[in-house]
């Protein structure tokens, strides 16, 4: 089955303590990409990658880490978590990210991270 | 500044009524403009997808509409079903490939 599949999908720490969400795609795509999610705004996004080694920032890229070393998985990380990162997180993937694609983005079923 | 405004907030409706959504937008260069769905819990999940040519395009019960020189879709839900409850999320693509997010309707249908 075609899936976008994060990690974990609940998860409540504390400020400073580093943390990774996992997002892994089976569908060979070369475009994946982050979102959070707050109430009563739309989805923001955070990194995202054209293919393998190449990410480029979001409109909220700040206090968040990527990378892409296989084409499969994009995680994302949290050096430093604060409070204003409580939210929840999206993942993901469309087998292009060109311009004037019709192609949809395929979405993970979120994390929600409380940050402490 | 590039945006995406829907219409209403939040919608209550009952089971077999057709209802219609809005979404407003000010992105420029305009790409497409697509609709998803997203249920309680899940992550949005594509209905349709139209580019600037497009005047109507239907995704069974969901039909959506843009008028590319007012600026303006609509998605229309016919004979709404429990199973639509859900928010609805407009997303208008611009320059350099850029998604813009509307915050979505929530649609509640009841029996």
């Amino acid at each position: 089955e075609a899936q976008v599949t994060q990690n974990p999908r609940y998860l409540i720490t504390v400020t400073g303590k580093k943390l990774t969400v996992t997002c892994s795609q089976n569908m060979n795509h070369e475009y994946m990409s982050w979102y959070r999610q707050d109430p009563g705004l739309g989805l923001r996004q955070i990194y995202y990658s054209m293919n393998v080694e190449v990410t480029d920032k979001g409109d909220v890229p700040e206090g968040y880490k990527v990378s892409r070393k296989e084409k499969r998985n994009f995680p994302l990380i949290l050096e430093s978590p604060s409070p204003n990162q409580t939210s929840l997180y999206f993942c993901a993937s469309s087998s292009t990210g060109r311009q004037y694609s019709n192609q949809p983005q395929h979405f993970g079923d979120g994390t929600r991270l409380s940050i402490l | 500044k590039n945006q995406v405004e829907q219409s209403p907030q939040s919608l209550i409706i009952l089971e077999g009524k057709n209802c219609t959504l809005q979404c407003n937008y000010t992105v420029s260069p305009f790409s497409n403009l697509r609709w998803y769905k997203q249920d309680t819990g899940r992550g949005p999940v594509s209905l349709t997808i139209m580019t600037f040519s497009e005047n109507t395009k239907s995704n069974g019960r969901y039909t959506a509409t843009l008028d590319a020189d007012t600026k303006q879709s609509s998605l229309h839900i016919t004979a709404s079903q429990l199973s639509d409850s859900a928010s609805y999320i407009c997303v208008v693509t611009g320059g350099y490939n850029k998604l813009i997010f509307g915050a979505g309707t929530r649609l509640a249908v009841h029996p």
